[in-house]
């Protein structure tokens, strides 16, 4: 099974600061990879698919790179709705692999 | 409107059964492989099952396998989560969730599954 390594698994930060979540595989998966965002009490909202497509109605502040084994998702500018928990998910292969999460909230 | 309603969450006892429920509407369902998604209470999400656009092929978590039986309706629009032998780790929200070339486009709300004596 493929392993997803996410970090930082919790992250204060400031409003306008940029913010930079990290994936790692455990055997490359292409770009395979989504990130969600989800807000307590709701199903998760995708972000970024193909590991750098932009979910169309996300702001442009949110991006993702990668390819391979590494990714990355980044907020430019952190706005006040961007705190909550970020997954990113492999689907290179199944079984599907979730990352740990990432919980960012006001510092 | 793309909709994905989950039903059939409930409190059950260890080693039990339950069977969830997920109707699709709103989109091309026969064209989507559908999964299903769980998170336990205060933890992260885990992907549990998949089930291909026709149904002829099935995957599952190691936590889950031999125990839960995905299927699919294409009559129906729906897609069904059998889960045998439940355990108290089992307790999650199960989510139904559109997959395929992009996997989680859709969400459903998500259905409460308790396993406690």
């Amino acid at each position: 099974d493929i392993q997803m390594t996410q970090s930082p698994s919790s992250l204060s930060a400031s409003i306008g600061d940029r913010v930079t979540i990290t994936c790692r595989a455990s055997q490359g998966i292409r770009n395979d990879l989504a990130w969600f965002q989800q807000k307590p009490g709701n199903a998760p909202k995708r972000l970024i698919y193909a590991a750098s497509t932009l979910q169309s109605g996300v702001p442009s502040r949110f991006s993702g790179s990668g390819s391979g084994t590494e990714f990355t998702l980044t907020i430019s500018s952190l706005q006040p709705e961007d705190f909550a928990t970020y997954y990113c998910l492999q689907h290179h292969r199944s079984p599907r692999t979730f990352g740990q999460g990432t919980k960012l909230d006001m510092k | 409107e793309v909709q994905l309603l989950e039903s059939g969450g409930d409190l059950i006892q260890p080693g039990g059964s339950l069977r969830v429920s997920c109707a699709a509407s709103g989109f091309s369902f026969l064209v989507y492989a559908m999964s299903w998604v769980r998170q336990a209470p205060g933890r992260g999400l885990e992907w549990v099952s998949l089930i291909s656009n026709s149904g002829d092929r099935v995957y599952y978590a190691d936590s889950v396998k031999g125990r839960f039986i995905m299927s699919r309706d294409n009559s129906k629009n729906m897609v069904f989560l059998q889960m045998n032998s439940l355990r108290a780790e089992d307790t999650a929200v199960y989510y139904c969730v559109s997959d395929g070339l992009h996997p989680g486009t859709n969400w459903g709300q998500g259905t409460l599954v308790t396993v406690s004596s």
